[in-house]
């Protein structure tokens, strides 16, 4: 295991539509991370596991976006009913006892 | 709300300066501060970390020192070389919070 590794690296959409990405942690890193960047900008915080369970979402996460972590392993990112907004880089971190935050190459999202 | 700022956006040098690199952070109440490097379309990789009880971390020609007080960390990269060119980004975690809170990055460029 050579690091966080998310799947797809694009992903090309019609609005309205359903899209899921999928990030495969480094292993034994307990704490998951998921977050949002658009051009020119830092990364912005979506949401947050240990182990599998959900313990922060940020107001970004509208109602549309959902992430799952089951057993604690991978996480998916699904959003629905895809807006030209939604366009952006989704990029997932994972760490451990050591806090270190390591990324993965990230899913590039456009909505056309 | 944690807001972290890097200035200047952008920067151009000669190969072989040493650089300095700033960031600041409104609330010094931090865990833990992290520089990652970004080249175009990929992910952040993790350049160095500093834990909250820690002032300064080396890694190669990378050294990060931190001071809480003034909510201040710089970064310093010797004898910089064109590979050196990316975006640099500082994100800080605190306040009860997992997340990383990132400033916009500054992109650097070193030319032959």
């Amino acid at each position: 295991d050579t690091g966080v590794s998310q799947d797809p690296r694009h992903k090309i959409t019609k609005r309205g539509q359903n899209v899921t990405f999928r990030c495969d942690p480094i292993s034994e890193h307990n704490r998951l991370y998921w977050y949002r960047q658009t051009l020119g900008q830092g990364p912005e915080f979506l949401t947050y596991f240990q182990n599998e369970a959900q313990l922060e979402k940020s107001r970004l996460l509208s109602d549309r976006f959902s992430a799952e972590r089951p057993k604690g392993s991978f996480s998916t990112l699904e959003i629905q009913r895809t807006e030209q907004g939604d366009s952006a880089m989704y990029l997932c971190a994972s760490s451990g006892t050591g806090v270190e935050a390591f990324f993965g190459q990230g899913t590039r999202l456009t909505v056309v | 709300k944690q807001e972290v700022t890097q200035i200047p956006a952008a920067l151009s040098v000669p190969e072989g300066e040493n650089l300095v690199l700033n960031c600041s952070f409104t609330d010094s109440a931090i865990y833990n501060l992290q520089w990652f490097r970004q080249d175009p379309g990929k992910g952040l990789t993790s350049l160095l970390l500093i834990q909250s009880s820690q002032r300064e971390q080396t890694s190669g020609r990378l050294n990060a020192s931190l001071d809480k007080s003034s909510g201040r960390s710089t970064l310093y990269i010797a004898a910089s070389q064109p590979g050196d060119s990316a975006t640099y980004l500082c994100a800080v975690n605190g306040g009860g919070s997992e997340k990383l809170v990132f400033g916009k990055g500054m992109k650097l460029t070193v030319n032959p």
